[in-house]
């Protein structure tokens, strides 16, 4: 089985700029998340999808924003890109919402922006 | 690969040696806990998890306690290889609809 997908690896964009990632999960899972990952940070939580609804939200501004399709492929996008947004963005898919104990999240490769 | 933190506490250990990674966290509500690996260029990897319910739990080569007194989680890998050399992280949750909230990971070295 396939595992999580993120599209593109690596991207660079100027401030102002927006940008669109995508993440195909695990065929058959429904649940998907962000995450920001950066060295001061660590790994943040961004939001979660389930059957294309957004189920939890991270404190990040409005900027971030994200959306899930009926195949459970997701999206997120950054607009207004600021320096500040310049990490490692990762993707994770479950069977089930995350918060049900009864599944494991498994994480994409990520997708490493750098704003300039 | 991917830098995935630069400031990050590292514990350097022998190969064969064993290893033990030190979480403290912060929630006392929370009630499950996951440790994830990631390597250089890679996602976070699940490890093993624990619920509150229980003080301990094994996998192969590895051992996670829980503490709940003291809030503390640790992770126990037995006869380190060199494979082990990654980031470490913790992460816990609250029951219901929580999302997972990670600490700030340990970098295990190997030295072989």
């Amino acid at each position: 089985k396939a595992g999580v997908t993120q599209t593109p690896r690596y991207l660079i964009k100027t401030r102002g700029q927006q940008v669109t990632l995508s993440c195909s999960p695990i065929s058959g899972h429904r649940s998907v998340s962000w995450y920001q990952q950066t060295p001061g940070q660590g790994l943040q939580f961004l939001f979660e999808y389930f059957s294309e609804t957004q189920r939890n939200k991270g404190n990040f501004p409005g900027r971030f924003s994200g959306r899930q399709f009926s195949n459970s492929r997701s999206e997120m996008n950054v607009s207004t890109l600021e320096l500040g947004d310049s990490a490692l963005y990762l993707c994770a898919s479950s069977l089930v919402p995350s918060g049900s104990r009864t599944d494991t999240q498994y994480f994409g490769p990520g997708t490493r922006l750098t704003v300039l | 690969g991917e830098s995935v933190g630069l400031h990050l506490p590292t514990l350097s250990v022998q190969e064969g040696d064993n290893s033990i990674i030190n979480c403290a966290y912060s929630n006392s509500a929370s009630d499950y806990f996951i440790w994830y690996k990631q390597e250089s260029g890679k996602g976070p990897q699940f490890i093993i998890d624990i619920r509150s319910n229980m003080d301990k739990r094994q996998g192969q080569r590895v051992t996670v306690l829980l503490n709940k007194t003291v809030k503390h989680l640790s992770l126990q890998i037995a006869a380190t290889q060199p494979g082990d050399s990654a980031v470490y992280f913790c992460a816990e949750s609250r029951s219901g609809n929580t999302p997972l909230v990670f600490g700030k990971g340990t970098r295990l070295s190997v030295i072989a």
